[in-house]
């Protein structure tokens, strides 16, 4: 396909749980974000790669959040023994990114997993 | 530290009304300056962006927004709204061309025929 991919669409996990979210970019985007999005507002930021170096993880909640993108394309978001706090919708989007001479490309979003810690 | 702000919660809109979204920024350095709108059940689309250049820029749908350095804004504009039109409008701002991208708390427009 041609946009942002991310699996699994919904996550259902019992609290002390850990999970994995992937996020498949669109090809050739060189900018991958991770952004949490509680309903009704705005996403926000936790971490964002340029290729495979992330570059700022200063939104990671506390270090029960990692991310990795470890050959520049498929990123996975790992929480681990989740807690009920962090049920929301995790958004991925890519961009072209600096390879395009800095990063004024518009980020494209995948549809989100929406996890929900019971 | 970089922020937005999108001081309305909710803007309500007769069909065929001029409509205005406001949002306001604050960043070190040229700011990048991104709406997006999202439907029901649906991710977030682009709808238009300012980097440099003139200051009103337009964008899908009809839509186009005004940068005002001064004023540190970047109101979004519709000459003529739809119904369609109905959505949340998140505003977002990077720093100059590099770093995160930091998004507002996002406005709900309804349209109302």
């Amino acid at each position: 396909g041609a946009g942002v991919s991310q699996s699994p669409r919904y996550k259902v996990t019992k609290r002390g749980q850990d999970v994995a979210l992937r996020c498949d970019p669109i090809s050739g985007h060189v900018s991958l974000y991770w952004y949490r999005q509680a309903l009704g507002q705005g996403p926000e930021f936790l971490t964002y790669f340029n290729y495979e170096a992330q570059q700022d993880k200063s939104g990671l909640p506390n270090d029960r959040f990692s991310a990795e993108r470890p050959e520049g394309s498929i990123s996975t978001l790992t929480i681990q023994r989740t807690e009920q706090r962090d049920s929301a919708m995790y958004r991925c989007a890519s961009s072209l990114g600096i390879g395009q001479g800095g990063d004024n490309s518009p980020l494209h979003f995948g549809n989100g997993t929406r996890l929900t810690v019971t | 530290a970089q922020s937005v702000a999108q001081p309305e919660d909710q803007v309500n809109v007769a069909e065929g009304n001029p409509l205005t979204v406001k949002c306001t920024y604050s960043v070190s350095g040229n700011p990048y300056l991104f709406w997006y709108v999202q439907y029901p059940n649906r991710g977030l689309q682009f709808l238009l962006k300012y980097i440099t250049g003139d200051n009103l820029v337009k964008g899908s749908y009809g839509f186009e927004a005004e940068f005002n350095k001064s004023q540190t804004s970047f109101h979004l504009k519709k000459p003529s709204a739809l119904v369609s039109d109905s959505a949340l409008y998140f505003c977002a701002v990077r720093g100059g061309s590099q770093g995160n991208l930091i998004f507002g708390k996002g406005t709900k427009l309804s349209v109302k025929p």
